[in-house]
C-alpha cells in the first residue's frame, strides 16, 4: 500500500460548483497533513494545513482530516477555472519530511 | 508563509558537464532542506534530505556521488548534477523546513534539460 495515495483524475467541475478531493494514508504515525496546489511547470504552493480531527476552512477551501480513517480532504466551494491544477496531498510523520501522493488534476469549466 | 528562494530557474547543459542549483531561505533559518525531482506528469519524489552542517540523507535509488548536496549554513544548500545526461533532465524542486513550522516551503524550481 502507498503512504499517500490520491485519486489521479483527472477530476472536472463546472464553474462554481464545489470540487472535493480526497487522499488516504497508511501510516498512523502521521501528524500533520497539507494539500498543495501545483500550476503545471511550477513549484508547489500551500492552500491548507491541518493538523487535528474535523474541518478546517479557510475562504473557498475546507480540509477535513479524520484520524481513525487515515482519510482528509480538501473541498474546494465556488470553484473557479483558475482553481484548475494538480492538488497534491501531503503528510509528515517528523522532521518536516513530506510525502506525497500522486496529486489529482482538476480542471473547472467555464 | 515563509520564503525559499530556488536558483536558476532553467538551466540548458551539455552532457557530461554539471550543473549546480542554490536553494536560499530568505526569512528564516533553515534547519532541515529537501531535495525533489519531478518527471512531467509525476509527482514529486524526493532525492534526500540535508541538515545544515551534517551529510544529506539519500532515498533509496539516488546517487549520492551523482547528485552532490551542501547545506553550510542555516540559509543555503546546493544540489550539483554531476556529469549530466539526458535522463537527468527533470525539474528539480527544493524545500526548507524550521525549528518554528511543520510545514515546509517550496522554492520556484529549477527545469533542467541536458542535451
Amino acid at each position: 500500500q502507498k503512504e499517500v495515495e490520491q485519486n489521479s483524475g483527472p477530476l472536472s467541475v463546472p464553474e462554481g460548483a464545489i470540487a472535493s478531493l480526497n487522499c488516504t494514508y497508511s501510516d498512523r504515525v502521521s501528524q500533520s497533513f497539507f494539500w498543495y496546489r501545483q500550476y503545471s511547470g511550477k513549484s508547489p504552493e500551500l492552500i491548507m494545513s491541518i493538523y487535528s480531527n474535523g474541518d478546517k476552512e479557510d475562504g473557498r477551501f475546507t480540509a477535513q482530516l479524520n484520524k481513525a480513517s487515515q482519510y482528509v480532504s480538501l473541498l474546494i466551494r465556488d470553484s473557479q477555472p483558475s482553481d484548475s491544477a494538480t492538488y497534491l496531498c501531503a503528510v509528515i510523520k517528523n522532521n518536516y519530511k513530506l510525502t506525497f501522493g500522486k496529486g489529482t488534476l482538476l480542471t473547472v469549466n467555464p | 508563509g515563509a520564503v525559499v528562494s530556488q536558483h536558476p530557474s532553467r538551466v540548458i547543459c551539455k552532457s557530461g558537464t554539471s550543473v549546480k542549483i542554490e536553494c536560499r531561505s530568505l526569512d528564516f533559518q533553515a534547519t532541515t532542506m529537501f531535495w525533489y525531482r519531478q518527471f512531467p506528469k509525476q509527482s514529486l519524489m524526493l532525492m534526500a534530505t540535508s541538515n545544515e552542517g551534517s551529510k544529506a540523507t539519500y532515498e533509496q535509488g539516488v546517487e549520492k556521488d551523482k547528485f552532490l548536496i551542501n547545506h553550510a549554513s542555516l540559509t543555503l544548500s546546493t544540489l550539483t548534477v554531476t556529469s549530466a545526461h539526458p535522463e537527468d533532465s527533470s525539474f528539480y524542486i527544493c524545500s526548507a523546513g524550521s525549528n518554528m513550522n511543520t510545514e515546509a516551503f517550496f522554492g520556484q524550481g529549477t527545469r533542467l534539460t541536458v542535451v
